[in-house]
This record gives structure tokens, C-alpha cells and sequence, in this order.
């Protein structure tokens, strides 16, 4: 079956702007995740859905950053007037259910660059 | 929050054993080690995954010794292809016991395999 898809693949964005990148699960998964990744760095955890409750939003960088879960299925991760540091891999995944038994299935990431 | 160390590179030869290795002092009853490959320019892939004692699949073993304070995920035989980034991920246990809990990916070890 399909794997965890994101879109865009790549954003160039300048400063400023607000930016929204989507990401669609697992049918079925449903628990969600978003992370950022820096260039060269490990990942960091920003938010999680469990359905479209989002229970720990302590992840997040900033009040720029917001997420929300519509249908217990598709999630957008969006950022308010994008800072350059701001700039990284966003990755999505997604699990049978927010259980640390479940392994997650990851997406190929939204590139955000913010110029 | 259980925290993970591990080394941030080894290197090894085609055929060879790899052994690495990852520290998680404050693992707490709940939790379950998890660990993640990562290509470069892709999501990170799920492994494998344990408790305690070992785990072995068609990949990798874990090993986990009583105290659950480390894990070591054994490559064996390894190819260039295994040349990737290794995430160990100690993830909070069944949901319900600590909704503030994040999953923390470490910095990851990056693994370079030569011929």
C-alpha cells in the first residue's frame, strides 16, 4: 500500500511569509508525528497526533509554529512568518497507534528553505 | 526524559561485524528501544525493536542487557550499502502513563562502510 506521502518536496520561501507543508498518513495510522531535521543534525520532535488531538505541543520552537489533524487523517505543520532558521528537512510520520511498540513509517520530508 | 548517547561515527569494512552501541541511563519501566536507519535525503526506516534481553530479525540483533541502561544493535556482515545514519530511540511506554513525554531521537551514529 502507499507510505506516508509530503508536500511539498521542496519550499523556497522568503522571510516573512507563512508557510504550510501537509502530510498524509497511513491509512489507519492513526497516530502522527512531525520532526525537523537541520542539515547534518538528528531529529527533533515537535508535535504528535493521536486522531486529531494533538495532547503534547511542547515540541514546538515557537508560537509561529502551529499544526492541526482534520479527519483523523491528513495534518498541516504551518509556520508563521518564516525566520531563516526556520530552514531544515520537515518529516512526518505516522504509527498503528502513539504506542512505543509501534514502529513509525517515515515520509521522504518537505525541504523548507527560507531565504 | 530518557535521553540516548551513542557515538557520533564509526567505520567499517564490507563483510565485517558492526557493533554499536547506545546509552539510555533514565530509560524508565515503560520504555521500549527502537532503532532507525537513515539514507541520506530520505526518512529514517525502521530496524528493529525491543525490550529486553535480544531481539533478532532478517537485518540486525539488539541486545539489551538486564539493567536496560544500553542497547547494542549488531549489524552483521555488513555491506556498502549499510552506510547510513543510526538512530536509538527510547520511546515512552503505552499511552496514558506520560502525556508529556516526547519520543527523542539522538544525534545518531553516522556508520561509513568501506571495501
Amino acid at each position: 500500500g502507499a507510505g506516508v506521502s509530503q508536500s511539498p518536496s521542496n519550499k523556497v520561501t522568503e522571510k516573512g511569509k507563512d508557510v504550510e507543508l501537509r502530510c498524509d498518513p497511513i491509512s489507519g495510522h492513526t497516530a502522527l508525528y512531525w520532526y525537523r531535521q537541520s542539515l547534518g543534525q538528528g531529529l527533533e520532535f515537535l508535535i504528535y497526533f493521536q486522531g486529531n488531538s494533538a495532547p503534547d505541543k511542547s515540541g514546538l520552537p515557537s508560537d509561529r509554529f502551529s499544526a492541526e489533524r482534520t479527519g483523523g487523517s491528513v495534518s498541516t505543520l504551518t509556520i508563521q512568518r518564516t525566520q531563516q532558521e526556520d530552514s531544515a528537512v520537515y518529516l512526518c510520520a505516522s504509527s498503528l497507534a502513539r504506542l512505543a511498540s509501534y514502529e513509525q513509517y517515515f515520509g521522504p520530508g518537505t525541504r523548507l528553505t527560507v531565504t | 526524559l530518557a535521553k540516548t548517547t551513542q557515538p557520533i561515527s564509526m567505520d567499517s569494512y564490507e563483510g565485517q561485524e558492526v557493533n554499536i552501541t547506545c546509552s539510555h541511563n533514565n530509560i524508565a519501566t515503560n520504555d521500549y528501544i527502537t532503532w532507525y536507519q537513515q539514507f541520506p535525503s530520505q526518512g529514517p526506516r525502521f530496524i528493529i525493536q525491543g525490550y529486553k534481553t535480544k531481539v533478532t530479525n532478517e537485518v540486525a540483533s539488539l541486545f539489551i542487557p538486564a539493567d536496560r541502561k544500553s542497547s547494542t544493535l549488531s549489524l552483521p556482515r555488513v555491506s556498502l550499502s549499510d552506510t547510513a545514519v543510526y538512530y536509538c530511540l527510547v520511546g515512552d511506554g503505552p499511552g496514558g502513563y506520560s502525556s508529556a513525554s516526547k519520543i527523542i531521537f539522538g544525534s545518531g551514529t553516522r556508520l561509513s562502510i568501506r571495501p
